[in-house]
């Protein structure tokens, strides 16, 4: 099976513009969760989507958002870009199985740069 | 919320010896503890995990013990080789009452360093 991908790979933005990053999970994945890596802060939780519906949310301000589509690919958009926004984003995908709480398999990132 | 501790922050070990990383975690609720492997420009890898139903459990040269009376967890790595040099982060969740889980809450990471 081929895993979790990422795009863009890479992205440099002015501050105030926003952006959009995209993700496949893994066929047959329900689940999909996005997090944010930075040096400073580590890995932090930003969302979860199931359904296309967002299930879970982590501690980030409104200008993080995201969306899931049918097909279970999603997409996170970020508003009003600050240079503390700077970092690698990670999807990972799960399958949502009932009852349990199931791996999660990250893609390779998609490392966004404001400046 | 949860708050997981990962010690030490880089560890260097000798090849062919025993590496151990350690963490503890603050919420009892916790049932689910991965462990990730990062390389340089690519995303974590999971490499073992363990549910709090089970004290511990080895895959290879890779073990994971959990002890849930004192809220830590740990990895070990033996015989270790060149390649298993990475960042290494163990992570904790619990499953929700209305379906999936809380989203992962990593510890700092461990860079350990193989020598040669």
């Amino acid at each position: 099976k081929a895993g979790v991908t990422q795009t863009p790979r890479y992205l440099i933005k002015t501050r105030g513009q926003q952006v959009t990053l995209s993700c496949s999970p893994i066929s047959g994945h329900r689940s999909v969760s996005w997090y944010q890596q930075t040096p400073g802060q580590g890995l932090q939780f930003l969302f979860e989507y199931f359904s296309e519906t967002q299930r879970n949310k982590g501690n980030f301000p409104g200008r993080f958002s995201g969306r899931q589509f049918s097909n279970s690919r999603s997409e996170m958009n970020v508003s009003t870009l600050e240079l503390g926004d700077s970092a690698l984003y990670l999807c990972a995908s799960s399958l949502a199985a009932s009852g349990r709480t199931d791996e999660q398999f990250f893609g390779p990132g998609t490392r966004l740069t404001v400046l | 919320g949860e708050n997981v501790e990962q010690h030490p922050s880089t560890l260097s070990v000798q090849e062919g010896d025993s590496a151990v990383i350690k963490c503890t975690y603050s919420d009892s609720a916790s049932n689910y503890f991965p462990w990730y492997k990062q390389e340089l420009g690519k995303g974590p890898q999971l490499i073992i995990d363990i549910r709090s139903n089970v004290g511990e459990k080895k895959d290879q040269r890779i073990a994971v013990t959990l002890n849930k009376t004192a809220k830590h967890f740990s990895l070990h790595i033996t015989e270790t080789q060149p390649e298993d040099s990475a960042v290494y982060f163990c992570a904790a969740t619990r499953t929700r009452s209305g379906g999936g889980a809380d989203g992962l809450t990593f510890g700092k990471g461990t860079h350990l360093i193989i020598q040669p």
